[in-house]
């Protein structure tokens, strides 16, 4: 069956570093992977899309990797900053079910000063 | 800036009454959805809509559940007789195109949280 995890349920850094989350998937040929943030008590709110022929994006200080051969999807953030602190969701759709999102679970990310 | 509204915020019923959610999507978005999330749980998929029919929908969403576009701006979800499992929050999101056109970005909004009881 699909299935889409996310590795953390949460990950804990120092403000300044990098934060790594990773999205892995299983039987699931992806179009597009799109990840999302959700702040508790609200709805997720998109930050990126990649498609599946590209290989990297970024956005300030967010960059996103999408591996096909590995079936992973890595999210980057850098010099990561206390208010960043928010659950991350990635989430696939594919070629034949285009408008069908389906969503990880999360990884619920602390900052800490 | 334009936003996805929900009503009611919040609402309690009893078991076994009909319950309808209300939407109101980005008004020049063509595909319209349906997620619920239980309580420390994820965010799951219930239903994609476009063009005035179902165009996903998952496992989830079974006889008890049904969607309606009743005029040009309402999205409706009707569950017809709840059960205690359907306590969840339940949100609406729209987009402009999928992600296989554009960016695919879905816009959520603040969600509907039933309590069954």
């Amino acid at each position: 069956s699909q299935k889409i995890e996310q590795n953390s349920e949460a990950l804990n850094i120092q403000e300044g570093k990098t934060a790594t989350l990773t999205c892995n998937y299983t039987n699931y040929s992806p179009a597009y992977l799109q990840w999302y943030r959700q702040d508790p008590g609200r709805g997720p709110v998109f930050l990126l899309l990649i498609r599946e022929n590209e290989k990297e994006k970024r956005k300030e200080r967010l960059k996103v990797t999408f591996d096909t051969t590995l079936k992973q999807s890595l999210f980057h953030i850098t010099a990561s900053q206390p208010a960043d602190s928010a659950t991350y969701l990635c989430a696939l759709a594919s070629y034949s079910s285009a408008s069908k999102i389906i969503f990880g679970s999360g990884t619920r990310l602390s900052i800490r000063p | 800036e334009p936003e996805v509204t929900q009503t009611p915020s919040h609402q309690v019923t009893q078991m076994g009454q009909e319950v309808i959610l209300r939407c109101v999507p980005i008004s020049n978005h063509l595909y319209f959805y349906w997620y619920r999330q239980i309580l420390g749980q994820k965010v799951e998929f219930l239903v994609s809509f476009y063009n005035n029919e179902i165009s996903e929908k998952s496992e989830i969403f079974d006889d008890q559940f049904s969607v309606e576009r009743p005029d040009g701006s309402n999205f409706t979800l009707k569950i017809r007789s709840t059960k205690l499992e359907d306590s969840a929050m339940y949100f609406c999101a729209s987009t402009l195109e999928t992600g296989l056109a554009g960016s695919g970005e879905l816009f959520f909004g603040e969600g509907s949280r039933l309590t069954v009881l």
